[in-house]
């Protein structure tokens, strides 16, 4: 596709629940971020994937949250055991080369929970 | 590690004013600088970045920004703002590795 396609745009999730969030980035970009952002703040980096490997997760705040990119293509953040202070906008990132060269974003994900 | 302060908001300003979004970076080496905007709903978009070289660099959409080390800013600029203009603006700073700070934004009002 044309830029970074996230799925789904919005998200509803029982406190306790496992959701799954997925992102395309675009074709052909070696790397793939992503963020949280919380309401009124900016992103916060969450995890770094060089294609396949997960080279940086410094940034997931706890065991619930996991992350793969197993073709080094889509990449699924998994959140398990959902908690209220995991609401927020969960947006990827992808650039053609390594790092932050230039990073496209796509529209997020917006996680409620309840 | 490096760290990114918006100090403004929000700002108003009036269609055709001028505009300037303060950043201010703190980080030890030349870092990489951005400024991305996000309009309701919609991704972050780069405006402009700036890497090495000439410290005034030119965006998209008439924004211009200038890198100043002695001062550790990153100011972004618009000679005459549009009401198209209205959203919120990100500042961040990355340091050659993976990890890219950002500031807490600054949500620019534009009135008629």
């Amino acid at each position: 596709g044309a830029g970074v396609s996230q799925s789904p745009r919005y998200k509803v999730a029982k406190r306790g629940q496992d959701v799954a969030l997925r992102c395309d980035p675009i074709s052909g970009h070696v790397s793939l971020f992503w963020y949280q952002q919380a309401l009124g703040q900016g992103p916060e980096f969450l995890t770094y994937f060089q294609n396949e490997a997960q080279l940086d997760k410094s940034g997931l705040p706890s065991d619930r949250f996991f992350a793969e990119r197993p073709e080094g293509s889509v990449s699924t953040l998994k959140i398990q055991r959902t908690q209220q202070e995991d609401s927020a906008v969960y947006l990827c990132a992808s650039s053609l080369a390594a790092g932050h060269t230039e990073a496209f974003f796509g529209q997020g994900t917006r996680l409620t929970v309840v | 590690a490096q760290s990114v302060t918006q100090p403004d908001i929000h700002i108003t300003v009036s269609e055709g004013a001028s505009l300037e979004l303060r950043c201010n970076y703190s980080y030890g080496a030349t870092p990489y600088l951005f400024w991305y905007v996000q309009s309701p709903g919609q991704g972050l978009q780069l405006l402009l970045k700036y890497f090495s070289g000439d410290t005034l660099v030119q965006g998209i959409k008439g924004f211009e920004a200038e890198f100043k080390r002695s001062q550790s800013s990153f100011n972004l600029r618009k000679p005459s703002v549009h009401w198209s203009d209205a959203a919120e603006y990100f500042c961040a700073v990355g340091a050659g590795n993976n990890d890219m700070r950002f500031g807490a934004g600054t949500r620019l009002t534009v009135k008629p």
